[in-house]
């Protein structure tokens, strides 16, 4: 059982570049998130969806898109990256949006 | 800004010392989640709270929810070395657009 899993483990990336972080989950889970978790600011959340077909937006969106055009995929999409960006994202999902959340083992992405 | 917010940043315990993370928020929170993450690892869900005063146990860990469900705190009796990692509160409320948005952590070190 492979859960949640996410690619790549790392990246680095040339500023201006776009970049697509993948997320599956096997769990048929309903509720899927993205969070970026930087030191002293813990996780904050990107992008989530309650349910597939529907995406919303969380603490910090700007800058990141997201799809879920299926219940397990969740890619999250950076247009254009820039140094800010530069963060530890980590994917998760739930069975529904108020229960516990499994997170993926995270990808490192520095962009320069 | 950040919603939830948690102290200490850092905390360093003699192993045996006991061990406590404050997780406060401005506005009233619907549910409180507590989760632990390792060096180098990704979280890890410990609980849920949802009622006024709930208090939770687990072994050595103890989850309380304030009444007024604006602050929890996690507490750890006779800290051990496998306990090392951050500790993080997620809370969610109207606020939140009814999802968790995590606390900044607290880093606990254990020192043998």
């Amino acid at each position: 059982i492979a859960g949640i899993t996410q690619a790549p483990t790392s990246q680095i990336l040339a500023a201006g570049r776009r970049m697509t972080l993948r997320c599956t989950q096997d769990m048929r889970h309903n509720a899927m998130y993205w969070y970026r978790q930087d030191l002293g600011l813990g996780l904050r959340l990107i992008h989530y969806s309650n349910t597939a077909g529907t995406t919303g937006k969380g603490e910090v969106p700007d800058g990141y898109s997201v799809s879920r055009a299926n219940t397990d995929d969740f890619p999250l999409t950076l247009a254009s990256a820039v140094p800010s960006q530069t963060s530890v994202y980590f994917c998760a999902s739930s069975s529904m949006p108020n229960t516990e959340a499994f997170f993926g083992q995270g990808t490192r992405l520095t962009v320069v | 800004g950040q919603q939830v917010m948690q102290i200490p940043q850092y905390q360093h315990v003699q192993e045996g010392e006991d061990f406590t993370t404050y997780c406060n928020s401005s506005t009233t929170l619907s549910n409180i989640q507590w989760y632990k993450q390792r060096p180098g690892g990704h979280p890890v869900f410990l609980i849920q709270l949802v009622k006024s005063g709930e208090v939770k146990k687990q072994k050595r860990l103890t989850f309380q929810f304030g009444e007024a469900k604006k602050n929890s705190s996690l507490h750890i009796t006779a800290t051990q070395t496998t306990d090392v990692g951050t500790y993080f509160c997620a809370g969610m409320g109207w606020h939140t657009g009814n999802q968790f948005y995590f606390g900044t952590g607290t880093s606990l070190t254990v020192i043998p």
